[in-house]
Order: structure tokens, then sequence, then C-alpha cells
């Protein structure tokens, strides 16, 4: 069965550093999709993209991330000038059409030190 | 804003029922969802039910939505050790909107 993959499982950065996150959606989805969860909190909608273009995203998203569709097969999540405040764990997820079932991603472990 | 609850904690003896409970604040949801997330692992889409419906029945889960009271449950019949886990409610809350407003999960403890 298809399945949304994301590397790496587990980063450990220093704070001030830039990350890369990345995702390979499953392949014929069109929507993609970051969230992130704070250990013990909610999962939180970080972002959505559409035909190369942000299509809706959160407060929590600001100058700070960034996404990207490089090729045809990978999604990315930088971050730049990481904080503590980012350590959580971020998933990646696709759908195939607008508010449909989306599908998530093992997540990254994301620690700032 | 849109808002989505659920009881922190369940604990159940392994071949019971567990009913797992959500409630939300938005009527506009297309989709209401369930996920599990198992310890250090991502979120397994378990069910989902379209907002035009009340039940929704697969194996051994069935999903019961009351959209007068804004009410979701999750219902696991034989509850088994391997149904241990974080248990979300999510729903596209707002309409026109893809992002998912995820509860705070409910803990299922299955007691052998």
């Amino acid at each position: 069965e298809p399945e949304v993959t994301q590397t790496p499982s587990h980063q450990v950065t220093q704070m001030g550093q830039e990350v890369i996150l990345r995702c390979v959606p499953i392949s014929n989805h069109l929507y993609f999709y970051w969230y992130r969860q704070i250990l013990g909190q909610k999962v939180e909608f970080l972002v959505s993209f559409y035909n190369n273009e942000i299509s809706e995203k959160s407060e929590i998203f600001d100058d700070q991330f960034s996404v990207e569709r490089p090729d045809g097969s990978n999604f990315t999540l930088k971050i730049r000038s990481t904080k503590l405040e980012d350590s959580a764990m971020y998933f990646c997820a696709s759908s195939f059409q607008n508010q449909e079932t989306q599908y998530f991603g093992p997540g990254t472990r994301l620690l700032v030190l | 804003g849109e808002d989505v609850e659920q009881s922190l904690f369940l604990s159940v003896r392994e071949g019971d029922s567990s009913v797992i409970n959500c409630t939300y604040t938005d009527s506009s949801s297309t989709y209401l969802y369930w996920y599990k997330q198992e310890p250090g692992a991502g979120l397994q889409l378990l069910t989902y039910i379209f907002s035009n419906m009340d039940m929704k029945q697969d194996q051994r889960l069935t999903v019961l939505l009351n959209k007068k009271d804004k009410h979701l449950s999750l219902r696991i019949a034989d509850t088994q050790t391997g149904d241990s886990a974080i248990y979300f409610c999510a729903g596209d809350l707002d309409t026109g909107r893809r992002a998912l407003t995820f509860g705070s999960g409910t803990r299922l403890q299955v007691q052998p």
C-alpha cells in the first residue's frame, strides 16, 4: 500500500542553524501538508501546498519557515535559524483532492539544543 | 475559533469494548477522522466519516456522529492489547479549508 515517507526520522541541531525536513508524498496525490506536534501537545497545522504554491498557512508558519517541491517527488520544509521552541515532531501529509483524507508520514523528531 | 476536545485517558480490560468520545465546536466539517498514534510512531488513519452520515462500521470499529450535539465517538469492539495507543479525532472544521484541527488525544490503555 502506498505511504508517505519522511527523512530523517530524527534530527538534532544547534539553535540558530537551518534544517530541511524531507517528505515523499503518495505518488498520485496533489495536496501536501506539514503539521507539527510539540511534546505533550496537540497536532497543529502549519501549511498546505498545491500546484507549486502555498494554499493555506497557520499563524505558526512565519518567515522562519518555507516549503518547496524541488522535484516531482519530494516536498520539503525548511526552518531557518532554529529556536529551542521549534523542537517537535513534524508530520508531512498528502491527499489526492481538496478536503479528502490526509495520509500522514511517520514524522521527523527535531530537537533543537 | 474552532476547537476539538477529547477526554485524556481511558482504561479497559482486554475483550471489552472501548468508547472514545470527541466534541467539536464548528459544524461545517466535511469529514471527521480518527487517527491512532502508537508510542514514537506517526499518525495512522483508522477511519473517517462523512458529515452527512450518522454511523460507519469498519470491522471492529464503529464511528457515531451526532451533528446536533457536535459529538463524535469511536467504539472499538473486543479491544486487544495491541489497541493501546493515543487516539486523535480531527476534522476539517472550516468550510473550504484543508487544514485539520486535532483533539488533544485520548490515551487508551488495555489491561490484559
